[in-house]
């Protein structure tokens, strides 16, 4: 099956520790998307990717890092200088930069 | 002026009545217009999208107007029923940036 895939589902941070999500897809996308989304509120977008080994700011990007060594795959490290990182976090990839986005599961990450 | 204002934030319809979503924007360069449904959990799903070279497209049971002089779009859901009840956001972009600007949800409760 073709899709995008984010791990874990679920995940608990104590204050102060960095930690990644993990988003893989097999779609033979080239560009690939993390967003964050608040509770009534809509996505903000934290990194964008249009190739390999390139990304982009988005308009949260402060407290986050990312990497795009694989094609398939494009993680985001949530650092402890996240002031609120508790969170709904949710990836996304495109055929090309301005097709459609199409989402993953999204990973529920809570600080504690 | 990279704002999509979305309305109402909630809204309870009857079984086989008609939903309405709203969406104005600023920013004229926009020229992609989707409309996602998300369930509690999950991750976004692309509903249907329109570009500003027509006023309206249809699929199903939704329909997406587009109104270019007023900067105005929305979603009409016909006959909604119960499996409807779920968040829909709107959103917008621009060229090939890809990075979508959305609006900030609507939250559909269809009643049986």
């Amino acid at each position: 099956d073709g899709g995008i895939t984010q791990s874990p589902k679920y995940l608990f941070r104590k204050e102060g520790q960095n930690v990644t999500l993990s988003c893989e897809q097999n779609l033979n996308h080239d560009a690939m998307y993390w967003y964050r989304q608040d509770p009534g509120q809509g996505l903000r977008l934290i990194y964008y990717s249009q190739i390999v080994n390139d990304f982009q700011k988005g308009d949260i990007a402060e407290g986050y890092s990312v990497s795009r060594e694989k094609k398939e795959s494009f993680p985001l490290t949530v650092t402890s200088a996240q002031k609120n990182p508790t969170a709904f976090y949710l990836c996304a990839s495109s055929l090309y930069e301005g097709f459609e986005q199409f989402f993953g599961p999204g990973t529920r990450l809570t600080v504690l | 002026q990279q704002q999509v204002k979305q309305s109402p934030q909630s809204l309870i319809v009857q079984k086989g009545g008609i939903s309405i979503i709203n969406c104005a924007y600023e920013n004229t360069a926009f020229d992609y217009f989707p409309w996602y449904q998300q369930f509690p959990g999950k991750g976004p799903a692309l509903l249907i999208a329109i570009r500003p070279d027509v006023s309206e497209k249809k699929e199903g049971r939704f329909t997406i107007s587009f109104n270019k002089s007023a900067k105005q779009f929305s979603l009409h859901i016909m006959d909604s029923q119960p499996g409807d009840s779920a968040t829909y956001f709107c959103a917008a972009s621009s060229g090939n940036t890809g990075k979508l600007i959305f609006g900030q949800g609507t939250t559909l409760q269809v009643k049986p």
